[in-house]
């Protein structure tokens, strides 16, 4: 069943712009794992976060949890045409057999 | 670095027909996941194994069957196959060391006409 949910469903912004985008989860989880997907096209790993950390980069990519919130954002900072994609989080419950439990996605668009 | 490979990434077949998939991890990952992912829709979680034993079941149709075999590599079986069968369908792997960190292969499209 899924169990993440994503905000907001789409967002668009100019080129330059940071994007923040949301996710909400129900269970306890191991870790959580945010992923990109170009249109039609396979699912890139964009970064993990587990269950201990509060925060973690990567090049322009932040990611924050709140597990007493149960939800996590990842901001893309200085957005580039290239980052126009669907962003998806996925969580790894702990009750889950390690079987990643996905959100709606967020469909970003970046306008040059 | 080598990533997950699936094969075919393109299949066209009829209604009740059958159609394999295959996935091929990334070397000394012990874990293949396998998802099916509609159009406009999010991944929903098929079967997976580990150590080439089914670890988990998702929404698997019972038309469709999936195994692990010795070298890693896994398929999933899919008969009688249904115009709703048409999606994406994604295999990923992992290692137990990591965290479930999942990586995912390009995937391969299947058109049920």
């Amino acid at each position: 069943s899924q169990q993440g949910e994503e905000d907001p469903q789409a967002l668009s912004i100019q080129e330059g712009e940071n994007a923040t985008m949301n996710c909400s989860y129900k269970t306890s989880i191991n870790n959580l794992q945010w992923y990109r997907q170009n249109s039609g096209r396979g699912l890139v790993h964009l970064i993990l976060i587990r269950s201990n950390e509060r925060e973690k980069h990567s090049g322009r990519l932040r990611v924050t949890l709140d597990t007493s919130k149960k939800s996590s954002s990842l901001l893309i900072t200085a957005s580039r045409a290239a980052d126009t994609a669907s962003y998806f989080c996925a969580t790894d419950a702990e009750d889950s057999n390690y079987q990643l439990i996905w959100g709606a996605g967020t469909k970003l668009i970046i306008k040059p | 670095a080598a990533g997950v490979i699936q094969s075919p990434r393109h299949l066209i077949k009829e209604k009740r027909e059958t159609a394999t998939l295959k996935c091929y991890p990334i070397p000394r990952h012990d874990t293949v996941y396998w998802y099916q992912q509609g159009p406009g829709q999010d991944p929903q979680f098929l079967i997976s194994f580990y150590e080439k034993m089914q670890s988990d079941k998702g929404s698997i149709p019972d038309r469709f069957s999936a195994q692990q075999f010795s070298d890693y590599h896994s398929e999933l079986n899919m008969s009688s196959l249904e115009l709703g069968d048409s999606a994406l369908y994604f295999c990923a792997s992992s290692s137990e060391t990591g965290y479930n960190e999942q990586f995912f292969g390009p995937g391969t499209r299947l058109t049920v006409l």
